[in-house]
């Protein structure tokens, strides 16, 4: 693994399912973050972990749960999923503390469709 | 409430200069990122800026007025591969990052 893996790629998922999103990262960052791209519309953050074993909501957290056993993991579920939930989603990781700001590194993304 | 203001497309042509402008009203500022993304692709680290003036990377440079809440990135000798959306994000006062809905950037031959 080099960098920040997401998985699936895609998905297609029925109104009402629940849906894991898998985020690995390899860097040893302390911070997670996972945002939606929608269009026409900034990344938006659902959920954040700032280290293992703690999470915070982010501007969108409705409908979405993280958790953050690791370092390494960070899933994003949907335990009931709607269409509006239909977007990009984009984990992204850094090696950033309050009074030391870094980059994001972002994973490839995970395109997920609500029918 | 928190504001990122960016050109939602703009064209250039190769072997140009072109200046992409972002403006922010935000709560606190802990620095200004830059990302370029290609269609279909993740966001890729640009540039930060924390203190006022110019910082120069290459055939990219960015530019931050924190006074007027202003940042723009420039880009030099255009490629066809520039070809992007170009994302602006402010770093607020609780270390969270406020995105721009970002600048299409085509490219003319």
């Amino acid at each position: 693994i080099a960098g920040i893996t997401q998985a699936p790629t895609s998905q297609i998922l029925a109104a009402g399912r629940r849906m894991t999103l898998r985020c690995t990262q390899d860097m040893r960052h302390n911070a997670m973050y996972w945002y939606r791209q929608d269009l026409g519309l900034g990344l938006r953050l659902i959920h954040y972990s700032n280290t293992a074993g703690t999470t915070g909501k982010g501007e969108v957290p409705d409908g979405y749960s993280v958790s953050r056993a690791n370092t390494d993991d960070f899933p994003l579920t949907l335990a009931s999923a709607v269409p509006s939930q239909t977007s990009v989603y984009f984990c992204a990781s850094s090696d950033s503390t309050r009074g030391s700001v870094n980059e994001q590194f972002f994973g490839p993304g995970t395109r997920l469709t609500v029918l | 409430g928190q504001n990122i203001d960016q050109p939602t497309e703009m064209t250039a042509t190769e072997g140009a200069i072109v200046q992409i402008n972002c403006t922010y009203q935000t709560s606190g500022f802990n620095g200004l990122f830059w990302y370029q993304q290609h269609a279909g692709e993740a966001p890729t680290f640009l540039s930060y800026n924390v203190l006022d003036g110019l910082e120069e990377k290459g055939r990219f440079s960015s530019f931050l007025s924190r006074s007027k809440g202003y940042s723009y990135l420039l880009l030099k000798e255009l490629q066809m591969k520039d070809s992007a959306s170009y994302l602006c994000a402010v770093m607020d006062s609780n270390y969270q990052l406020i995105w721009g809905a970002g600048t299409k950037l085509i490219i003319k031959p």
